[in-house]
């Protein structure tokens, strides 16, 4: 799987929105973007994933460049429970179960 | 409700004691794995298992064992041969898909964790 690389921490204020970037320079033309998040001391959630096209559910909007080598998580408006830790993961699909491999994230603080 | 249950949230044993951590979903989901998290840090792997009866060693396997007799049922347990035992495990849990027939299949849900500790 590719590399990702994320900046550790970020701030944002309520209501504004928080743009996570995510670098993923060896991405191969098989391998999806996802992005999970991590509230202290709970298990990850999925957030939204992506291959080329720029996504939006009803969590976040996932904006992938058009060589693909970085991308953009972005929470339009950002709340104070979405202080967590995101990470975006790298990785090809399977027709058999695969494991995620998580780095360190990036700590999103969502400040009053 | 369908999900990925985990217990206890928090454990405690002596040292040199083998602890077994239970993970139980209800998803009816094939694949299933275990992961490590000590403060600060990612997710690590441990093991996984994709069907019944079947299992894979990841990352740091060593001074872990797990059994999957059943599809719903994935039990972590940690020997004294782990060093470092102290830490919050979380099990997951997958529906393996073609690729083609959408990366949802491939989105892992997430137990709450257990927190051991080892004294």
């Amino acid at each position: 799987d590719a590399k990702t690389t994320q900046p550790p921490s970020m701030d944002c204020a309520e209501g504004r929105a928080a743009n996570l970037p995510c670098n993923h320079s060896t991405i191969s033309g098989n391998e999806y973007v996802y992005w999970y998040r991590q509230i202290h001391s709970q298990g990850p959630q999925y957030i939204i994933h992506g291959l080329k096209n720029n996504e939006t559910n009803e969590m976040a909007s996932l904006i992938i460049t058009e060589d693909r080598k970085s991308s953009t998580l972005i929470l339009p408006h950002a709340t104070l429970r979405d202080t967590a830790v995101y990470y975006c993961i790298v990785r090809v699909l399977s027709n058999s179960g695969y494991a995620l491999n998580f780095g360190k994230g990036t700590s999103l603080l969502v400040t009053p | 409700d369908g999900g990925i249950t985990q217990s206890p949230k928090y454990l405690f044993r002596k040292e040199g004691q083998n602890v077994t951590l239970s993970c139980e979903q209800n998803l009816n989901h094939d694949a299933m794995y275990w992961y490590r998290q000590d403060p600060g840090q990612g997710l690590r792997l441990i093991y996984y298992s994709q069907i019944v009866n079947d299992f894979q060693k990841g990352d740091i396997a060593e001074g872990y064992s797990v059994s999957r007799e059943k599809k719903e049922s994935f039990p972590l347990t940690v020997t004294s041969a782990q060093k470092n035992p102290t830490a919050f495990y979380l099990c997951a849990s997958s529906v393996p898909g073609l690729a083609g027939f959408g990366a949802q299949y491939n989105e892992q849900f997430f137990g709450p964790g257990t927190r051991l500790t080892v004294l």
